[in-house]
């Protein structure tokens, strides 16, 4: 079955330090990846994805993420956080083939503390 | 554009009633998905639109659940004889065809008491 797989499912974290949030895929042939973050109250906004060519991708916010094939990983960091990066960060993965349905992990919650 | 718009935010009803939320994508969009998300999940796939048909359910979507997008515009999901382990967010998304990521709209939270 497919699925995906957030390691941590709380990260506390100071600001200005650096941090690494995990997420694992189950393998496929081929495959999207995508990192989604939601704040309180608020819906889910994307944040980066991986469609094809550099593995690294980077959002306006200074995440980044890279997909990792060889160990079906997409994890995203971040090299100083910020207290407003408190929030909610799903990892999802789209299969190719299907309806571009996206299969979400459980989450991590990021808590950045002063 | 406002993005995807969603009614109501919130929705407390009885056991045993239904109910009916409203989806409305972004305009040019042709695609829409609706997806459930429990406390502390990540949000789970119930169903797909490519304009107004229907291409794919979820085995979560139970007979009590039915989905509608007339005329490829809005859509609606209702819920018939709620209980109270549909409490949860239902979150409607929208793209266009080749495009990968969707824009969520910030969802209904449903309570059954």
């Amino acid at each position: 079955a497919q699925s995906v797989t957030q390691l941590d499912s709380q990260v506390p974290v100071f600001e200005e330090a650096p941090v690494e949030l995990r997420c694992n895929y189950s393998s496929s042939v081929s495959v999207y990846l995508f990192w989604y973050v939601q704040y309180p109250n608020q819906g889910l906004q994307l944040l980066l994805k991986y469609l094809s060519g550099s593995t690294l991708v980077e959002s306006i916010n200074g995440f980044e993420a890279e997909f990792n094939k060889s160990q079906t990983s997409f994890h995203l960091r971040k090299p100083s956080v910020h207290i407003s990066d408190t929030a909610e960060y799903f990892c999802a993965v789209c299969y190719s083939g299907g309806y571009n349905k996206l299969i979400f992990g459980a989450g991590t919650r990021l808590a950045v503390h002063p | 554009d406002t993005g995807v718009s969603q009614d109501p935010r919130h929705k407390i009803t009885k056991r045993g009633q239904n109910v009916t939320f409203r989806c409305d994508p972004i305009s040019e969009h042709n695609r829409l998905y609706w997806y459930r998300q429990t406390l502390g999940q990540g949000p789970e796939f119930l169903t797909y639109f490519q304009n107004e048909a229907q291409l794919e359910k979820s085995r979560l979507l139970s007979d009590r659940f039915s989905a509608e997008r007339p005329k490829g515009s809005f859509s609606t999901l209702e819920i018939q004889r709620t209980e109270q382990g549909d409490s949860a967010m239902y979150l409607c998304a929208s793209s266009l065809t080749g495009d990968m990521g969707y824009t969520f709209g910030s969802g209904t939270r449903l309570t059954v008491v």
